[in-house]
C-alpha cells in the first residue's frame, strides 16, 4: 500500500531564509509522481511543484525546489528566501503510475506540515 | 478564469438531513474528484469520476453518493448526514493522462458542519 509521511507537524523559519519540508513515501511502483500543494489559511489548495519518478533532475519552480532522493524514497520541498506569505500548510502527495488506462489520477496525501514564517 | 467552483462555501446541517454539494469546472477536464479534509489529516478521496459517465469509489465512500451530470459538473450528495461527516470538502479536476504528471486543480472547499 502506498503511503506518504510528513514527519514535521510544524516548522518555523525566519523571513528570507531557506526551509526544507520533509516528505517520505512508500510505493512498490516504478512509475509514480510526487506533488506538493500549499494550503493558506484561506483554505484553498494551490499546486506548487511536481516530480516524476523517472525525472533525472530535481524539479524547480521559482523559489520552490524538490530535493528528490529516489533510493531513500524522499521528496523534500525546499523554499528559498522565505516570505511572510509562505506561511501555510504544505501537503506532499503521490500518484502511482499503474492502472491508469482509464485516466484515473488518484492522489494520496500526507498529513501536512504547518510552516510559519517569522519577520 | 474561475477554474473549479464549489457551492456552497459553508453549510450547517442537522443530523439526518440531506444535501448536495455542487462542483463545476471550466477547464475542459475529463476527470473530477471529491475529497474530505479532517483536522490534522491530509485529504482523503471520497469518489472520483475518470470521465463523463463514470464514477468510482475512493478511500472513504460510505455515506456519500455522486453524480457526474456532464463534463463540467460533479456533485456530492449526503443522503442522511451524520456528525462524523463534519469536514471540509474539496472538489478537484484534472486532465486525463497516461502519465502521472498532471496536477489536480482544486476548488476553494465547502465547510460542512453536522449538528
Amino acid at each position: 500500500a502506498q503511503k506518504i509521511t510528513q514527519t514535521q507537524p510544524g516548522m518555523f523559519v525566519q523571513e528570507k531564509e531557506a526551509v526544507t519540508l520533509d516528505c517520505t513515501y512508500d510505493t512498490s511502483d516504478q512509475s509514480y509522481g510526487l506533488f506538493w500543494y500549499k494550503q493558506p489559511s484561506s483554505g484553498e489548495m494551490i499546486f506548487l511543484i511536481y516530480q516524476g519518478s523517472y525525472d533525472e533532475q530535481n524539479a524547480t519552480e521559482g523559489r520552490y525546489s524538490l530535493n528528490f532522493q529516489k533510493a531513500r524514497k524522499s521528496a523534500n520541498l525546499v523554499i528559498s528566501a522565505s516570505q511572510l506569505g509562505d506561511s501555510a500548510m504544505y501537503f506532499c502527495a503521490m500518484r502511482e503510475g499503474r492502472g491508469f488506462s482509464g485516466g484515473y489520477n488518484k492522489l494520496i496525501f500526507g498529513a501536512g506540515t504547518r510552516l510559519a514564517v517569522h519577520p | 478564469n474561475a477554474g473549479v467552483t464549489q457551492t456552497p462555501k459553508f453549510q450547517v446541517l442537522k443530523t439526518g438531513q440531506s444535501m448536495t454539494l455542487q462542483c463545476a469546472q471550466d477547464m475542459n477536464h475529463n476527470s473530477m474528484y471529491w475529497y474530505r479534509q479532517d483536522p490534522g489529516m491530509g485529504l482523503r478521496l471520497i469518489y472520483y469520476s475518470a470521465s463523463e459517465g463514470t464514477t468510482d469509489k475512493g478511500e472513504v465512500p460510505n455515506g456519500y453518493n455522486v453524480s457526474r451530470l456532464n463534463k463540467r459538473e460533479f456533485s456530492l450528495r449526503l443522503e442522511s448526514a451524520a456528525p462524523s461527516q463534519t469536514s471540509v470538502y474539496f472538489c478537484a479536476s484534472s486532465e486525463v493522462d497516461r502519465v502521472v504528471g498532471q496536477p489536480q486543480h482544486f476548488g476553494d472547499g465547502t465547510r460542512l458542519s453536522i449538528l
